[in-house]
């Protein structure tokens, strides 16, 4: 397993504001990932990252944007938050070799904009 | 129409049961099949790991795939109340990495 930090785990912003959801992973993993879960619905990937200073948007089209400047760090902003954007974001990571394409999440960050 | 499809429930059963989810899909180059559960307000915990098609036993639970029908199931006996929870079929394609395709999740109750 591989254990996700999501910081902050419950956030109310105000329209316009920006945010950084933190997400950090302390087994070195290369391979992190950003979904997003609108309550009731499926899971979708937003971000990805195989290693530094490498990252690609997902199948779902998202306004946040992500760095991966140091291989533990995998950080998601949104310049203008919108309620739009209220939404859970889940960070993963993924160890190498053994279990196919099994990843592990954090706990989440429940992003609530008004 | 959705890659992964996913009966949404609620399914609500009696304590010691037998559960059976299921999920179908379309895309037959999937061949990584996860089963996940979560709590509420957490995030998705990896229960299941299956490589193409068979059976998977642990402990409780048993993980079925079927390529060729594209069905996949997850079965839990003595079903416990700790067991409550929404549970949620993955896969993904072999050079697709954990950029996996979740269903809609199941929500299960368990009543004591």
């Amino acid at each position: 397993e591989a254990d996700i930090y999501q910081t902050p785990r419950y956030l109310v912003i105000g329209t316009g504001k920006k945010i950084t959801l933190e997400c950090s992973q302390t087994m070195g993993h290369d391979k992190m990932y950003w979904y997003q879960q609108d309550p009731g619905m499926e899971l979708h990937l937003i971000h990805y990252s195989y290693g530094v200073n490498s990252t690609e948007k997902g199948d779902l089209s998202s306004e946040s944007t992500v760095s991966r400047i140091r291989t533990e760090h995998f950080p998601l902003t949104l310049e203008s938050a919108r309620p739009s954007h209220t939404s859970q974001y889940l960070c993963a990571s993924q160890p190498p070799g053994r279990q196919g394409n099994t990843i592990y999440f954090g706990e989440g960050s429940w992003l609530t904009v008004v | 129409q959705k890659e992964v499809e996913q009966d949404p429930g609620p399914l609500s059963v009696p304590e010691g049961a037998i559960v059976s989810l299921n999920c179908t899909y379309s895309n037959s180059a999937f061949q990584y099949f996860m089963w996940y559960r979560q709590y509420s307000r957490k995030g998705p915990e990896l229960l299941m790991y299956t490589y193409s098609s068979g059976n998977k036993e642990d402990g409780r639970f048993t993980a079925q795939v079927d390529k060729s029908s594209k069905y996949i199931s997850l079965f839990i006996r003595d079903s416990q109340p700790s067991d409550s929870a929404t549970y949620l079929c993955a896969m993904s394609a072999y050079n697709q990495g954990g950029k996996l395709i979740f269903g809609q999740g199941t929500e299960l109750s368990v009543k004591p």
